[in-house]
């Protein structure tokens, strides 16, 4: 079974540079969601997905776009870069109400 | 409000001694509780979780964690540490029921000492 399934694994942008994180799941999952991982800070919920065509804000939006045009996948763009992006981004899905998520491997993201 | 707070940034055991990982969560309503784990360069995997049934949940690779509403804690335990067992962990809640967003933890690291 796949699961979620991320690409890329590493990336270096330059600052100001465009790129979409794309992030798949086979589930049949309703919800998906994007999270940035940043040292002692846990996890934070970049953007989250509720259904095909339904996509909202979490804690940390800004500077990043999403869209969800099929259930399966759920990309992440980065419109311009910026150091402060530099993170590890997980994508996950999950099927409410009150079951667990399931996390992809990870991107690496540098942006110099 | 909901929020986790995990109470060590770092827990520090010999191989073959007991776990305790502390987790307090604050939630208006009926939450649903995880506990994640995430090995270097990995991603997460769940290790166990409470939605409002047995309140002591018992989860993969021997770790089990008690849900105590009158604490509001839901600390993470395992009577005998392995090596594999150092990684870093993931207090989770779910707020309540049908709740779209999970609120995570800062993390505990756990170093398990030969």
């Amino acid at each position: 079974n796949a699961g979620v399934t991320q690409t890329p694994k590493f990336q270096v942008l330059k600052t100001g540079q465009s790129m979409t994180l794309q992030c798949a799941q086979d589930m049949n999952h309703e919800y998906m969601s994007w999270y940035r991982q940043d040292p002692g800070m846990g996890l934070r919920l970049i953007h989250y997905s509720v259904g095909a065509g339904i996509t909202d804000q979490g804690e940390v939006p800004n500077g990043y776009n999403v869209s969800r045009s099929t259930t399966e996948d759920f990309p992440l763009r980065l419109l311009s870069a910026a150091p402060s992006q530099t993170s590890v981004y997980f994508c996950a899905s999950s099927s409410p109400p009150g079951a667990e998520a399931f996390f992809g491997q990870g991107t690496r993201l540098t942006v110099v | 409000a909901q929020s986790v707070t995990q109470l060590d940034s770092h827990v520090s055991v010999s191989e073959g001694t007991p776990v305790l990982l502390r987790c307090n969560y604050s939630s208006s309503y009926s939450p649903s509780l995880f506990w994640y784990v995430q090995h270097p360069n990995k991603g997460l995997q769940l290790l166990l979780k409470y939605t409002s049934a047995a309140t002591l949940v018992k989860g993969i690779n021997g770790f089990e964690a008690e849900f105590k509403k009158s604490e509001t804690s839901f600390h993470l335990t395992k009577p005998s540490a392995h090596m594999s067992d150092a990684a870093e962990y993931f207090c989770v809640v779910r707020p309540f029921r049908g709740a779209n967003n999970l609120f995570f933890g800062t993390g505990t690291r756990l170093t398990v000492i030969p």
